[in-house]
């Protein structure tokens, strides 16, 4: 199984500022997930990240608030941007192996 | 789209009882279904998967088994205990190219000593 490696683990943000959450696999995947997590809900995908191209966005969720880096088989950023209280959730890094999905430990972002 | 119902959204056991959490999906062409296992502080990891041509998929004391007819997978839990209190997860690959899983709301199961 895959070794996820996610910073920060944690942070407390001002509003009106940004936040870049970085993915670390131990393994060369091509496609790469971020999710977020709100307080006692379940996982809403936000996009996903091939390596080489641009970011495939779901519905809501836009690049100017979370652009995305892929720069490489192993690695992507998640940024924050513009952060404001609604943005308090978990976001979490999934990458995928055969079939089974595999996700890092969160990042835990509270917006002040 | 895929859509995933998971229910109950809370469970309380006693020590020793089973727990049963059930799933129904929306997509008839989804062939894989995963469960995850989240605790506090930590991201989901995976405990047990079944794909579309299988019934039934055991490890140890947790067990899932699918019905794809009525299409509605349950996860279940024997002789719980303490340390399995945690929020469970069902997911489901519903016809898409992108891997991308749906998820269940979640079930916080706790496991009372």
């Amino acid at each position: 199984s895959a070794v996820i490696s996610q910073k920060p683990s944690r942070d407390i943000c001002q509003r009106g500022t940004s936040l870049t959450i970085q993915c670390q696999v131990d393994s060369q995947v091509t496609m790469m997930f971020w999710y977020r997590q709100q307080p006692g809900q379940s996982l809403t995908l936000i996009a996903t990240a091939n390596q080489g191209s641009e970011a495939t966005y779901e519905s809501g969720f836009v690049i100017d608030k979370f652009p995305i880096s892929r720069p490489n088989l192993t690695f992507s950023t998640l940024t924050v941007s513009n952060m404001s209280p609604e943005d308090s959730s978990i976001y979490l890094c999934s990458v995928v192996q055969g079939q089974p999905a595999f996700f890092g430990q969160g990042t835990r972002l509270t917006v002040v | 789209g895929e859509n995933v119902e998971q229910h109950p959204s809370t469970l309380s056991v006693q020590e020793g009882d089973s727990a049963v959490i059930k799933c129904t999906y929306s997509d008839s062409a989804s062939n894989y279904f995963p469960w995850y296992k989240q605790e506090l502080g930590k991201g989901p990891q995976l405990i047990i998967d079944i794909r579309s041509n299988v019934g039934e998929k055991k490890d140890q004391r947790i067990a899932v088994t699918l019905n794809k007819t009525a299409k509605h997978f349950s996860l279940h839990i024997t002789e719980t205990q303490p340390e399995d209190s945690a929020v469970y997860f069902c997911a489901a690959l519903g016809n898409n190219a992108g891997n991308m899983l749906t998820f269940g709301g979640g079930t916080r199961l706790m496991v009372k000593p």
